[in-house]
């Protein structure tokens, strides 16, 4: 089982959509958890971090299942703009482990 | 302010040679990571240094290593490269070794012919 695994792209949406993305994670240690988005050709780029009690930002809103061993994010009122590879990351002890991303396309 | 700097952005060289890249940190940030990242996948942990001392290494071979300097920059050298090692390799850095919150710099592409 991969580190960090999330679901398998393309999601096309339409403008205005919402779209949720999910990452599951196999170790149990793992001490805190981030959402970064990665533009076509660009260096990822800090997202949002992933509290337990879950968090929003706007129109994005984090989700941590520590039991599950699961994390999601949710976008809501999709613009062009979000249009993006979204990558889940997990902390353990000392590194950062990024999924594989999920690639988000929004369309007029 | 200045971002973080990588250098070169492009670059070319051929199975066997070796290369070395270059990374400024973002002023203040003493810890800098560095990332491979193939097409399709996501970046993948290489090394971390903070304070000039290495604090963590990926499952990488030994023909790659890395510095960092009295200034905070670093190098990651690979020696004897493969067709396999082209990628899109990714500097990052932060104030804290432990921190998920990563500034990356724009990355250097290597291509290995």
């Amino acid at each position: 089982r991969k580190e960090v695994e999330q679901d398998p792209g393309p999601f096309n949406v339409p403008e205005g959509a919402t779209v949720a993305f999910n990452c599951t994670y196999s170790n149990s240690a793992s001490q805190s958890f981030f959402w970064y988005r990665q533009d076509c050709r660009k260096e990822p780029k800090l997202l949002m971090s992933v509290y337990s009690s879950g968090n929003e930002d706007g129109r994005f809103t984090a989700q941590l299942n520590r039991a599950s061993q699961y994390i999601s994010l949710l976008i809501r009122d999709s613009k062009l703009s979000d249009s993006a590879t979204y990558l889940c990351v997990v902390k353990g002890y000392s590194t950062l482990t990024f999924g594989k991303g999920t690639m988000l396309l929004v369309s007029p | 302010d200045a971002g973080v700097t990588q250098s070169p952005t492009h670059l070319i060289k051929t199975r066997g040679q070796q290369v070395t890249l270059r990374c400024s940190p973002i002023s203040g940030h003493k810890s800098v990571s560095w990332y491979q990242q193939v097409l399709g996948q996501g970046p993948q942990f290489i090394f971390q240094y903070y304070e000039k001392e290495e604090r963590g290494r990926g499952n990488f071979p030994d023909r790659f290593s890395a510095r960092q300097f009295p200034n905070y920059s670093s190098e990651l050298n690979v020696n004897a490269l493969l067709l396999g090692d082209s990628a899109l390799y990714l500097c990052a850095s932060s104030l804290a070794p432990n921190s998920g919150k990563l500034f990356f710099g724009s990355g250097t592409q290597l291509s290995v012919l």
